[in-house]
């Protein structure tokens, strides 16, 4: 079936470092790629999106790059700071038919100052 | 920024007990949804409601489960007699329309079940 996987947790960085989550989803249909945010206390945030191959999705020095030949929709982040401590979710959804979001299984990110 | 708000935010309830969980979605959003998450795993998908009936459900949606929206704000999702293994944090989203929009997500109602 229809399934996301994401780099596991938690996941400590130092503030200004370089960060990359993986994700990677199973090639089975024209899914839309996503990442949500959940900083604690909140609800999920829609981070980012991509719709189709090659596209890119930014947002807040976050990007992630839709890769067909790879299946991955990585987030990447230039320097992190101690804001983005958060849960990082993954997700897709189909274009056509089922509405629902399939859901990696969330990255814990905390960045120390 | 119009939101989707939840109540309560946390539900302490005895198996066998019906707990309603209630949600508001955003006033002008079409689809409503229904997510939970067990501690520590995924977040699964439930059900999702369009023009007044589900238009899909997953395999959790059983017949102990059951959504309504019983007026022109509020959206519940109900479970009839709860079990050790529903207590989880329960998301509510809600979407404009179909295809790639964004589903805009409730901070959720984490439920305990005694």
């Amino acid at each position: 079936g229809n399934s996301v996987t994401q780099m596991e947790g938690p996941v400590t960085l130092s503030e200004e470092a370089f960060l990359t989550i993986n994700c990677t989803y199973t090639a089975t249909g024209y899914p839309s790629l996503f990442w949500y945010v959940q900083y604690p206390g909140e609800g999920l945030q829609l981070l980012l999106k991509a719709t189709k191959a090659d596209d890119k999705g930014s947002n807040k020095g976050f990007e992630a790059t839709y890769r067909k030949e790879t299946t991955s929709f990585h987030l990447e982040k230039g320097s992190v700071q101690v804001s983005d401590s958060a849960v990082y979710f993954c997700a897709r959804k189909e274009v056509q038919g089922a509405q629902k979001l399939v859901f990696g299984q969330g990255t814990r990110l905390t960045i120390n100052p | 920024e119009p939101e989707v708000t939840q109540t309560p935010s946390h539900q302490v309830t005895q198996m066998g007990q019906e707990v309603i969980l209630r949600c508001v979605p955003i006033s002008n959003h079409l689809y409503f949804y229904w997510y939970r998450q067990i501690l520590g795993q995924k977040v699964e998908f439930l059900v999702s409601f369009y023009n007044n009936e589900i238009s899909e459900k997953s395999e959790i949606f059983d017949d102990q489960f059951s959504v309504e929206r019983p007026d022109g704000s509020n959206f519940t999702l109900k479970i009839r007699s709860t079990k050790l293994e529903d207590s989880a944090m329960y998301f509510c989203a809600s979407s404009e329309r179909e295809g790639p929009n964004e589903q805009f997500f409730g901070p959720g109602t984490r439920l305990t079940v005694l």
